[in-house]
């Protein structure tokens, strides 16, 4: 597809579950963020990749999240043992940037919404 | 650190009027580019306008305005003679080097605009 691509655009999952979001960019693009929306939190920075190294991985809240990116392509974001916390939008967002670049505008996908019960 | 902050959470005004929506940074760069992007009720954050350190020129693109002021670290966004189709969430962000060059891009908590007809 044109755009940023996430999958699935609804999760409900139990409390304890693990569960795998995923993030098709778009073609072309090397930089690839997730970032989290809880209400009234705005967009919350987790990680970031450039190909398929994670030079910022500083805003994983805690060592239950996880990402990779492979073929410098698709990314998984990974929650285990998921909390009733956890549960918010979950956005992935690509762009041209590569290092030395800080002026590339970001294309968002839908998101994910994560609902943990 | 860098830090943006979008004071107004919620702003409703009635169709036709003028409305501003603030934004103030903070960072310690002296090279860095500022966006707006809007994102409406179906979820996908959309990019409006990015404007980088060096040039404080005030842009206008329709009804969309812009006013930048490094003295004040403000980037602020003025919607004139406000539509329905205005209604959104806007949100703010900074974009600079992060470790490493790549770029980093921090948002604000986002300001939810309702135009009431």
């Amino acid at each position: 597809g044109a755009g940023v691509s996430q999958s699935p655009s609804n999760k409900v999952t139990e409390k304890g579950k693990d569960v795998e979001l995923r993030c098709d960019p778009i073609s072309g693009h090397t930089a690839l963020y997730w970032y989290r929306q809880s209400l009234g939190q705005g967009l919350e920075f987790l990680i970031y990749f450039q190909g398929n190294s994670a030079p910022d991985k500083s805003g994983l809240p805690s060592d239950r999240f996880s990402a990779e990116r492979t073929g410098g392509s698709v990314s998984t974001l990974t929650i285990q043992r998921t909390q009733q916390e956890d549960s918010a939008v979950y956005l992935c967002a690509s762009s041209f940037s590569r290092v030395g670049w800080t002026n590339e505008k970001l294309f968002f996908g839908s998101g994910t919404q994560l609902s943990v019960l | 650190a860098q830090k943006v902050t979008q004071a107004q959470t919620e702003i409703s005004v009635v169709e036709k009027e003028d409305v501003t929506l603030d934004c103030v940074y903070e960072t310690r760069d002296t090279t860095y580019y500022l966006f707006w992007y809007k994102q409406p009720p179906s979820g996908e954050l959309v990019f409006l306008i990015r404007r980088n350190s060096f040039d404080e020129q005030n842009e206008i693109s329709g009804r969309y305005s812009w006013n930048f002021q490094k003295s004040t670290s403000s980037f602020n966004f003025t919607i004139t003679a406000s539509q329905v189709v205005d209604s959104a969430v806007y949100f703010c962000a900074l974009s600079e080097a992060g470790s490493g060059g790549y770029q980093k891009v921090t948002f604000g908590i986002g300001t939810k605009l309702q135009v009431i007809p």
